[in-house]
């Protein structure tokens, strides 16, 4: 059964820099195909996904905050971690992990596992 | 501005059909698979189709997804009041090196 759970801070003041957790269970960051994700949705607004790390270590970022963002694994510790630079209000949102498998050998593609999400509110 | 363009709203009564677009170019949904979501307020978005056209296990058979060119769709028939949500479809853009989503249909059951 594969889970995932996001963990930080709820409150960060503008100007600091964000440091999301994802930990997760049921899969390996080291088996082919396997990545995590990270997305987010502001209140009202759209989904949106910010970064991507894969099984070997490749890495992705939105074009839109490649500067600003880091996404890190620990492998034997089954987590993986955004960090965020200068956080402003409009990065007020609710932040979320999700598992990806991306080989044609995977029952399914594309983002089937998620965490439950947490929500961030960037305020001085 | 999403890369991928979808409808902002879609209705329709309990029963009916409804199909949801999602319009893209050649870097994305023209080389690559289209993923749709649903997204419930206060809960996870959950994969409804994968692979252009294919269900996850639990998905029920009244979801189907259709791709054309850099265009794809999603239909939901025999529509049930617990449908009422935002859909929103992905894909991978090969240009951006990125995923890309549509800005979500909010679908509402009248």
């Amino acid at each position: 059964q594969i889970t995932l759970k996001e963990s930080g801070p709820t409150l960060v003041k503008p100007t600091e820099t964000l440091m999301l957790t994802c930990t997760f269970s049921g899969f390996s960051l080291s088996t082919t195909a396997v990545g995590v994700g990270w997305f987010r949705q502001p209140p009202g607004k759209a989904l949106e996904w910010l970064a991507l790390i894969y099984w070997n270590g490749d890495k992705r970022y939105s074009p839109s905050l490649k500067s600003r963002l880091s996404i890190t694994k620990d492998t034997s510790k089954n987590q993986v971690v955004l960090t965020m630079t200068n956080m402003d209000p409009v990065d007020t949102a609710t932040y979320y992990c999700a598992h990806d498998c991306s080989s044609p050998s995977c029952s399914e593609q594309g983002f089937a596992y998620w965490g439950q999400g947490t929500l961030i509110t960037v305020s001085s | 501005q999403s890369v991928l363009s979808q409808p902002p709203s879609a209705s329709g009564t309990p029963g009916q059909r409804v199909t949801i677009s999602c319009s893209g170019s050649n870097s994305n949904i023209g080389r690559d698979y289209v993923f749709w979501y649903q997204k419930l307020p206060g809960t996870a978005p959950k994969l409804l189709i994968h692979r252009n056209n294919q269900r996850p296990s639990g998905v029920p058979d009244r979801f189907s997804g259709s791709k054309s060119g850099t265009s794809a769709s999603l239909a939901i028939s025999g529509l049930r009041s617990e449908d009422e949500a935002d859909y929103y479809c992905s894909a991978w853009d090969d240009r951006l090196s990125a995923v890309v989503f549509g800005g979500g249909t909010k679908l509402t059951v009248l």
